[in-house]
């Protein structure tokens, strides 16, 4: 079964917007992790924030985390065209394994 | 490319046949997992590894799946008599371990059973 749930399923932007996709999950967490998938391919990490930290910023991207209602979010600021792809939450349980979430595709538009 | 390999990259099988699909995880992790990921899914846990070891299985994993890592590297994911429903995409990640480890994914292997 699949821990969390993006919000919005689909979203589609312009060039050099901002990208805001959200996440849920229903159990506790160590960590949250946002991972990135082109169409067809495997997945590449982005950005693991512990569960004592509420925000972390890489590069364009900036995730939150608020524990206290279960849900992250990832910012991409001024997106690209090879900002494209699928975007999954995961979150960790007991250390072992991920639990992704259905994924957030995003389009951005030249 | 993260450092894992999956070979093959697309397997067409007929209904019935056994496949075996490979990974090469990065040299030094220890911690080798496999998920599976139908389309417009996020991935789904199957198994994983501590070394050789295979330490935690999903139900999803039923008695025609095995797994294999034989000498802590390289592991093999096996499926026997397989079925439509087996038609997915197969990917295999690493990870050093620990309790805030990145886990590194493969290309993964698309299935398609006819």
């Amino acid at each position: 079964s699949q821990q969390g749930e993006e919000d919005p399923q689909a979203l589609s932007i312009q060039e050099g917007e901002n990208a805001t996709m959200n996440c849920s999950y229903k159990t506790s967490i160590n960590n949250l992790q946002w991972y990135r998938q082109n169409s067809g391919r495997g997945l590449v990490h982005l950005i693991l924030i512990r569960s004592n930290e509420r925000e972390k910023h890489s590069g364009r991207l900036r995730v939150t985390l608020d524990t206290s209602k279960k849900s992250s979010s990832l910012l991409i600021t001024a997106s690209r065209a090879a900002d494209t792809a699928s975007y999954f939450c995961a979150t960790d349980e007991g250390a072992q394994k991920l639990v992704f979430g259905q994924g957030t595709r995003l389009t951005i538009n030249p | 490319d993260t450092g894992v390999s999956q070979d093959p990259r697309h397997k067409i099988t007929k209904r019935g046949q056994n496949v075996t699909f490979r990974c090469d995880p990065i040299s030094e992790h220890n911690r080798l997992y496999w998920y599976r990921q139908t389309l417009g899914q996020g991935p789904e846990f199957l198994t994983y590894f501590q070394n050789e070891a295979q330490l935690e299985k999903s139900r999803l994993l039923s008695d025609r799946f095995s797994a294999e890592r034989p000498k802590g590297s390289f592991s093999t994911l096996e499926i026997q008599r397989t079925e439509q429903g087996d038609s997915a995409m197969y990917l295999c990640a690493s990870s050093l371990g620990g309790t805030a480890s990145e886990q590194f994914f493969g290309p993964g292997t698309r299935l398609t059973v006819l």
